[in-house]
């Protein structure tokens, strides 16, 4: 976990709602990154920032969007329109230019 | 398409054995094989990783060995304690263009070691 955090760790949400999860680092770390986590599939990536004000589709964008307004933090909104929302947020952080990630915590996200 | 196929998905060992997890990749573009461990409810943690220019990196009692050839790598954790219990993952990265790394996983294998 070292200097990345994120927020909540468990989130509850009605069908049709938008939520946001939040990721912190204080790391100094130019790279960001979103992964979902589903039972037996592994880590996949949703979104990923190399540089403030700047991000890029993972495998599994659809129904997710973030932003990059700090190098410190890359919020990840779930959308309505993602179909099968619930499952555990991974947050990663590294130096832009390297492969090496670090993780935060995770957040559970369970729609109800 | 699935680029890191890892086995088992499942292991039981008993306490002071070996473990063997074994992944093989598809992409020879590949350059940088880590592997995670991650305990419920937590966040993955970089264990061990390698770059194919060597055959083999032992960190304590975790080892990667790396057959280029082949394209597989595998993690061995000898003298297995109840406490190594935890799901692992291996992964590959390439470099996708300018300075993006992406980190591809294998779909993990959960590892419990019996006291």
């Amino acid at each position: 976990d070292g200097g990345i955090t994120q927020s909540p760790k468990y989130l509850f949400r009605k069908e049709g709602q938008n939520v946001t999860l939040s990721c912190e680092q204080n790391l100094n770390h130019d790279a960001m990154y979103w992964y979902r986590q589903d039972p037996g599939q592994g880590l996949r990536l949703i979104y990923y920032s190399q540089i403030v004000n700047d991000f890029q589709k993972g495998d599994i964008a659809e129904g997710y969007s973030v932003s990059r307004e700090k190098k410190e933090s890359f919020p990840l909104t779930v959308t309505s329109a993602q179909k099968n929302p619930t499952a555990f947020y991974l947050c990663a952080c590294g130096t832009s230019g390297t492969d090496t990630q670090y993780f935060g915590p995770g957040t559970r996200l369970t729609v109800l | 398409q699935q680029q890191v196929k890892q086995s088992p998905q499942s292991l039981i060992v008993q306490k002071g054995g070996i473990s063997i997890i074994n992944c093989a990749y598809e992409n020879t573009a590949f350059d940088y094989f880590p592997w995670y461990q991650q305990f419920p409810g937590k966040g993955p943690a970089l264990l061990i990783a390698i770059r194919p220019d060597v055959s083999e990196k032992k960190e304590g009692r975790f080892t990667i060995s790396f057959n280029k050839s082949a394209k597989q790598f595998s993690l061995h954790i000898m003298d297995s304690q109840p406490g190594d219990s935890a799901t692992y993952f291996c992964a590959a990265s390439m470099n996708s263009g300018g300075s993006n790394y992406k980190l591809t996983f294998g779909k993990g294998t959960l590892l419990t070691v019996n006291p």
